[in-house]
């Protein structure tokens, strides 16, 4: 089946630097990789859309200056958290999808970032 | 508006049947998806309904019914392992974007 990864699975950075999370399709090219954000018992909120070669396009209230995303080729996207503070510790959640059936979406591991 | 609810807690007894419910409110409908989550790990895809009617998948079953904006996950004979997060998403459409619900937390009890 379809296997998405992410790496790294947990991270921990003071306040001000930056983190680079990556997402890979691991046996299938994704035409659109998602990424998500999901706070302590909540659901996962969608950050931004990301297609290969082109611009991500970010959900209302997203910063798109904050959390930079990269979609260099059809199996590699990644999300970098800019100047990181206390409150972006969360957990980030990567999907890619295939574009085939139903669209299904096939979700990565997934990051546990703290800022301290 | 974009509007997905589902119960935010349920409990039920191994071996039982469990029915948690899902109605939405969306400006497009690509499908209807239920994921379980485990605390702590990515959701797991379950089952899709973008047509009306009950899919059955072994344990799990899932209902849709689009008139009423309306879909429930079933569960049937309950594992301990089975507590964890379920949770509602809707394909909005043209963007295939995910809208997730708050999810339920099932608690499975001895």
């Amino acid at each position: 089946g379809a296997v998405v990864s992410q790496h790294p699975s947990r991270v921990i950075c003071k306040s001000g630097t930056s983190v680079k999370i990556e997402c890979r399709s691991l046996d299938f090219q994704a035409t659109t990789m998602f990424w998500y954000r999901q706070f302590p018992k909540q659901s996962l909120m969608l950050m931004a859309t990301s297609n290969e070669g082109s611009k991500a396009t970010y959900e209302q209230g997203v910063e798109k200056d904050k959390f930079l995303i990269n979609h260099a080729s059809l199996t590699l996207s990644t999300l970098t958290v800019t100047s990181a503070h206390p409150e972006d510790s969360s957990f980030y959640i990567c999907s890619a999808a295939t574009g085939r059936l139903f669209n299904e979406q096939y979700f990565g591991p997934g990051t546990r970032l703290t800022v301290t | 508006g974009q509007n997905i609810d589902q119960p935010t807690e349920m409990t039920a007894t191994e071996g039982a049947i469990v029915q948690i419910n899902c109605t939405y409110q969306t400006s497009g409908f690509n499908g209807l998806f239920w994921y379980q989550q485990h605390a702590g790990e990515a959701p797991t895809f379950l089952s899709y309904n973008v047509l009306d009617g009950l899919e059955e998948k072994g344990r799990f079953s899932s209902f849709l019914s689009r008139s009423k904006g309306y879909s429930y996950l079933l569960l049937k004979e309950l594992q301990m392992k089975d507590s964890a997060s379920y949770l509602c998403a809707v394909n909005g459409g043209a963007t295939n974007k995910l809208i997730f619900g708050t999810g339920t937390l099932l608690a499975v009890q001895p």
